[in-house]
């Protein structure tokens, strides 16, 4: 059971350059979300999507746009990275939803291995 | 606005030697808590998580953590570290009522295990 996928691990980008990162998750969660870490702030979420066709913003989501593609997958697009956007990524699902009787956040985050970026 | 204190940063402990990491968070109403933990190169990892009930709660790999309402707090317990342990581990808060969904996580604690 692969649990959440997320590619590439790593990446180099030059200033102004654009690139998206996928992630997918095969646990048929309702969920999912986007973070990022940098030393010392924890983990501040970019984007979520509560279900399939929805997407809100998060605490940081200036510079990002995401698409639900459809339940499994959730990707995040960077169209003009800057540096402050170096970070590691995480990618998350849960279960949560009206049926699970859960609120976001409130059923547990499965996390992908993270896509370490370096943007010049 | 709801928030999570890890006081301590970094903790060093020698294998076999207990442990207590902290964790204090501000939050106006019932929370749910959740710890997570981090290997080096990982994703997080749920450790356990604190809804209702009883405030002691056991966890994976045999770590515990007490919910004590009177002082906001939420600290993971184990009585002997192993040298897999060290990793950096998050506290998290989310309210309970319906649709809480800013799950806000601490700025974590590092372990180091001295074998």
């Amino acid at each position: 059971n692969a649990g959440v996928t997320q590619t590439p691990k790593f990446q180099v980008l030059k200033t102004g350059q654009s690139m998206t990162l996928q992630c997918a998750q095969d646990m048929n969660h309702n969920s999912m979300y986007w973070y990022r870490q940098d030393p010392g702030m924890g983990l501040r979420l970019i984007y979520y999507s509560a279900s399939e066709g929805t997407t809100d913003k998060g605490e940081v989501p200036n510079g990002y746009n995401v698409s639900r593609l459809n339940k499994r997958e959730f990707s995040l697009r960077l169209e003009s990275a800057a540096p402050s956007q170096t970070s590691v990524y995480f990618c998350a699902s849960s279960e949560a939803g009206v049926l699970q009787g859960k609120g976001l956040g409130q059923a547990p985050l499965h996390f992908g291995n993270g896509t370490r970026l370096t943007v010049t | 606005a709801q928030s999570v204190t890890q006081p301590d940063i970094h903790i060093t402990v020698s294998e076999g030697a207990s442990l207590e990491l902290r964790c204090n968070y501000s939050y106006g109403a019932t929370p749910y808590l959740f710890w997570y933990v981090q290997s080096p190169g990982q994703g997080l990892q749920l450790l356990l998580k604190y809804f209702s009930g009883d405030t002691l709660v056991q966890g994976i790999k045999g770590f515990e953590a007490e919910f004590k309402r009177s002082q906001s707090s939420f600290n993971l317990r184990k009585p002997s570290v192993h040298w897999s342990d060290a990793a950096e581990y998050f506290c998290a808060v989310v309210g309970s009522g319906a649709g809480s969904y800013q799950l806000t996580f601490g700025k974590g604690t590092k372990l180091s295990v001295i074998p």
